[in-house]
């Protein structure tokens, strides 16, 4: 059973505009979210993170809305480049569990093209 | 610099034959992770550990063993590989308390004959 799913396996954009990756969840418990960025033939590094007690993070053109009872998130990239081309994970916790909240569950990950 | 490190990057083996990878990060974590990566499945925990000595499995444990004896380093080791382990593995590792965030190696890409 997926918990994490990302719907989209890939989305294009043009130079300048908004990128939206989505992602949903069904473990309620879960209570922190990151998202990574990976490039070909590199690991994932680390983008941003939402605490469930907030519903909205900013980090410069990167944006990450939450909405706890829709068990849904969004990255937001504005205004979005050639460089931000690259797969995105989104990978959820929980910090109740035996094994700690650096346990993290991804998803399939998001495969983003911007178009100049 | 604060890194993950993995080797080999590439590994072309053949079914059965032994093989390690290995794993070190030089941030004194104490949480390590080894993942996979196959297409269409996103990233897969094959196991972790919390701890020097203490390892748990992930989701695909079946066909690795790793080992902790050392905080720094956490191989991962394939007895006898099949073809169905042909994929791309990262390394992770983090703290246990504070952020989540985890700090991948750059990878291993494997393909067994």
């Amino acid at each position: 059973d997926q918990q994490v799913k990302q719907n989209s396996p890939s989305l294009s954009v043009q130079e300048g505009r908004i990128s939206i990756l989505n992602c949903d969840y069904t473990n309620s418990m879960f209570d922190y979210f990151l998202w990574y960025k990976k490039y070909p033939a590199e690991g994932p590094t680390f983008l941003i993170s939402i605490s469930s007690i907030k519903d909205k993070n900013e980090d410069g053109r990167f944006t990450v809305f939450l909405n706890k009872s829709a068990k849904h998130l969004s990255l937001h990239i504005v205004p979005s480049q050639p460089g931000d081309s690259a797969v995105y994970f989104c990978a959820a916790s929980r910090s109740d569990s035996g094994a700690g909240s650096y346990q993290l569950t991804f998803g399939k990950g998001t495969k983003l093209s911007v178009i100049p | 610099e604060a890194q993950v490190t993995q080797n080999p990057r590439y590994l072309i083996t053949v079914t059965g034959k032994k093989l390690t990878v290995t794993c070190s990060q030089n941030m004194n974590h104490e949480y390590m992770s080894w993942y996979r990566q196959d297409p269409g499945l996103g990233l897969r925990q094959i196991y972790y550990s919390m701890n020097v000595e203490v390892t748990d499995k992930g989701d695909v444990p079946e066909g690795y063993k790793v080992s902790r004896k050392e905080k720094r380093n956490f191989p991962l080791i394939l007895e006898s590989p099949s073809p169905n382990q042909t994929s791309l593995y990262f390394c992770a590792s983090s703290f246990v308390r504070g952020s989540n965030e985890q700090f991948f190696g750059p990878g291993t890409r494997l393909t067994v004959l």
